[in-house]
């Protein structure tokens, strides 16, 4: 079936450090792709999102990078914070009919140690 | 300031009790959804509606219901027929189809339900 998933479960990072979450998806008619960031005990926040007609997207310390031929999709954060430990999602629409609909991705727990 | 609430932050629920888990939003969006998230594992989606007074199953909708009587209000029902319905619920908006680029969700602080 359709999916997206994440190919590190957990990433492990020293403060400072640049960290690089990935993510693997499975359904080429995906056109819109979103990573959220989710604290513990909380709904996911919107980080950055980007769209299949372009390969890269910058935010503010992250970057978003899309591959729609291995159907690859990554998330970089720059200088990494304690405060960016959290469970990392990323997120697909396809667009039609699923117009709104996203699928999510298993996660990435990112720890950063000061 | 407009934003999403779920209520209440934790439930707990007796075996064979049918209990409703609140979300509402005053960002004017047309999309709604309840998601549910077990520990280690990603977000399933149980419902969702594009407009009000309908609303259509996700992938994981057995043992609930929803209504949409209201834009602002999606209420998600964990009847007894739900054999496993501790988890962390999510409720998120939308706006819906719409062609901008941040069109993503935005999401509530959860409910936790836990069968006591």
């Amino acid at each position: 079936g359709e999916s997206v998933g994440l190919h590190l479960p957990t990433l492990s990072v020293q403060e400072g450090d640049n960290s690089i979450i990935n993510c693997a998806y499975s359904n080429s008619a995906s056109d819109y792709f979103i990573w959220y960031k989710q604290e513990s005990g909380k709904g996911p926040q919107f980080i950055i999102d980007i769209r299949s007609n372009m390969d890269k997207r910058q935010g503010q310390r992250v970057t978003v990078l899309l591959n729609k031929t291995v159907k690859h999709l990554s998330l970089q954060i720059a200088a990494t914070q304690p405060g960016d430990s959290a469970v990392y999602f990323c997120a697909e629409n396809a667009g039609g009919t699923s117009y709104g609909k996203l699928t999510f991705g298993q996660g990435t727990i990112l720890t950063v140690h000061p | 300031d407009g934003g999403i609430t779920q209520s209440p932050k934790y439930l707990f629920r007796k075996e064979g009790q049918n209990v409703t888990l609140s979300c509402e939003q005053n960002l004017n969006h047309d999309a709604m959804y309840w998601y549910r998230q077990d520990p280690g594992q990603g977000l399933r989606l149980i419902y969702y509606s594009q407009i009000v007074n309908d609303f259509q199953k996700g992938d994981i909708a057995e043992g609930y219901s929803v209504s949409r009587e209201k834009k602002e209000s999606f209420p998600l029902t964990v009847t007894s027929a739900q054999k496993n319905p501790t988890a962390f619920y999510l409720c998120a908006s939308s706006i819906g189809r719409a062609l901008r680029t941040d069109y993503g969700y935005t999401f509530g602080s959860g409910t936790r339900l836990t069968v006591v």
